[in-house]
């Protein structure tokens, strides 16, 4: 089946920080999902980016599919930022299921 | 709008008993899914729907039976818990039509099997 890598597997941010997670696809997809879990368990959908770039407030999405990657910016990260980021890949004919990475930690400082 | 509702929120087992975890969603949405999520792991999935009336395995199926009894539920059924079956289990919908492919998660359900 598809692999799916994230990197960095842990961060640690000082409030007000940019960064950039990173997740590469072993194969070609037509469904890229982004989450948030947060320190409470909640899972949210941030983006659906099967190709292209997205933004939505401070966080901001580029997927290249031809080159199996995609890129999460956080900017002027907050202490609500803090959390586990997944991200999801879906093959065509997968019938929209999701294949995850294991996430990237994220700890946002004061 | 509730969106995705699972029940119960902790449960803990004896080794060999069986439960029901229940799921029900509220957006019309045609898919549905069971993710468990264990330490390290991330999510994998147990067993999805893709519409009414279909149910197929995922990654992880072995232990697990599922029914999805009608659009908005979907079921997932331990027969004969084992501790290896400790973990949060996740229950997830999304619409395949229309571009609107994301996914809804409930708020998880904690199991223990002891």
């Amino acid at each position: 089946g598809i692999q799916v890598e994230q990197s960095p597997p842990d961060l640690i941010l000082q409030e007000g920080a940019n960064s950039t997670l990173r997740c590469n696809f072993s194969d070609s997809v037509n469904n890229l999902q982004w989450f948030h879990q947060n320190p409470w368990g909640q899972l949210i959908n941030l983006f659906y980016i099967p190709s292209g770039t997205k933004q939505n407030g401070r966080l901001s999405a580029t997927t290249v599919a031809t080159e199996r990657y995609s890129l999460l910016y956080i900017s002027s990260s907050q202490t609500t930022d803090s959390g586990v980021y997944f991200c999801a890949v879906g093959v065509t004919g997968g019938g929209n299921k999701l294949t995850f990475g294991t996430g990237t930690q994220l700890k946002v400082e004061l | 709008n509730a969106g995705v509702t699972q029940t119960p929120k902790f449960q803990v087992l004896k080794t060999g008993q069986s439960m029901t975890l229940q799921c029900a969603q509220d957006m019309n949405h045609n898919s549905m899914y069971w993710y468990r999520q264990d330490p390290g792991m991330g999510l994998r999935l147990i067993y999805y729907s893709a519409s009414e009336g279909t149910t197929d395995k995922g990654e992880v199926p072995n232990g697990y039976n599922v029914s999805r009894l009608n659009k908005r539920e979907f079921s997932l059924r331990l027969e004969s818990a084992a501790p290896s079956q400790t973990s949060v289990y996740f229950c997830a919908s999304s619409q395949q039509t229309g571009g609107h492919y994301g996914y809804t998660f409930g708020s998880g359900t904690r199991l223990t099997v002891v």
